[in-house]
């Protein structure tokens, strides 16, 4: 298997522009996972989805973020309009909910606004 | 709500030799999962070992193995005969049982010198 796949790997934008992250988790995982990574706030869980539906966003910062998973293999991370102090690493991970545990890293988007 | 702490942001260790990485947790569950995720440069999460609150027996993957002490909240990970590929960051992290979200302490360098 491909593992998780996001792109792209490296965003760079000036503030104010719509910033689209994309992942496909792997094939036949039902749980899908938006974090984000700074030096400051550590990794921080945005939201998850079981079965394609939105489980929990607490984590989502403000408006400008909203995220989709249209099907089992599809998601997006949206941030419209972006700023500066959106500057992270954004991660998608994949997991079986069946089983305990263990979540599939992508490789992470490093978004740079500026 | 549940907060995982590693107090020691840098560490470093000579290669071949032992290394013991602390994690501290609070909670009030009794079903829980913790876990370490290792992060190096490329920046990809992946899982190195999992401990079932459970289990009273210390879980073990190859020269990876913890300490787990459940009255005193600690979990930490011992690596023994240390590799230059182990240098990484090193993510504690805490799952409640039923619940698929991950919470991760602010994380580790790890150093090996050869």
């Amino acid at each position: 298997d491909a593992g998780v796949i996001q792109s792209p790997r490296h965003e760079v934008t000036e503030m104010g522009q719509e910033v689209t992250l994309r992942c496909k988790p792997i094939s036949g995982h039902n749980s899908l996972f938006w974090y984000r990574q700074t030096m400051m706030r550590g990794l921080e869980l945005l939201i998850y989805f079981n079965n394609n539906v939105p489980i929990d966003d607490s984590g989502m910062p403000e408006d400008r973020f909203s995220a989709k998973m249209p099907n089992a293999s599809f998601s997006t991370l949206k941030i419209q309009p972006s700023e500066p102090r959106d500057s992270a690493v954004y991660f998608c991970a994949s997991s079986l909910r069946e089983e305990v545990g263990e979540q599939y890293f992508g490789p992470g988007t490093r978004l740079t606004v500026t | 709500a549940q907060t995982v702490t590693q107090s020691q942001p840098e560490m470093s260790v000579q290669e071949a030799e032992t290394v013991t990485l602390s994690c501290t947790y609070d909670t009030s569950e009794s079903d829980y999962y913790l876990f370490w995720y290792k992060q190096p440069p490329s920046r990809q999460m992946i899982l190195v070992i999992r401990q079932e609150a459970y289990k009273q027996q210390n879980a073990t993957e190859n020269r990876f193995s913890v300490n787990f002490q459940k009255a005193a909240k600690s979990f930490s990970l011992k690596i023994s005969d240390s590799q230059l590929g182990d240098a990484a960051m090193y993510f504690c992290a805490y799952r409640r049982g039923g619940s698929e979200k991950l919470v991760f302490g602010k994380g580790m360098k790890l150093t090996v010198n050869p």
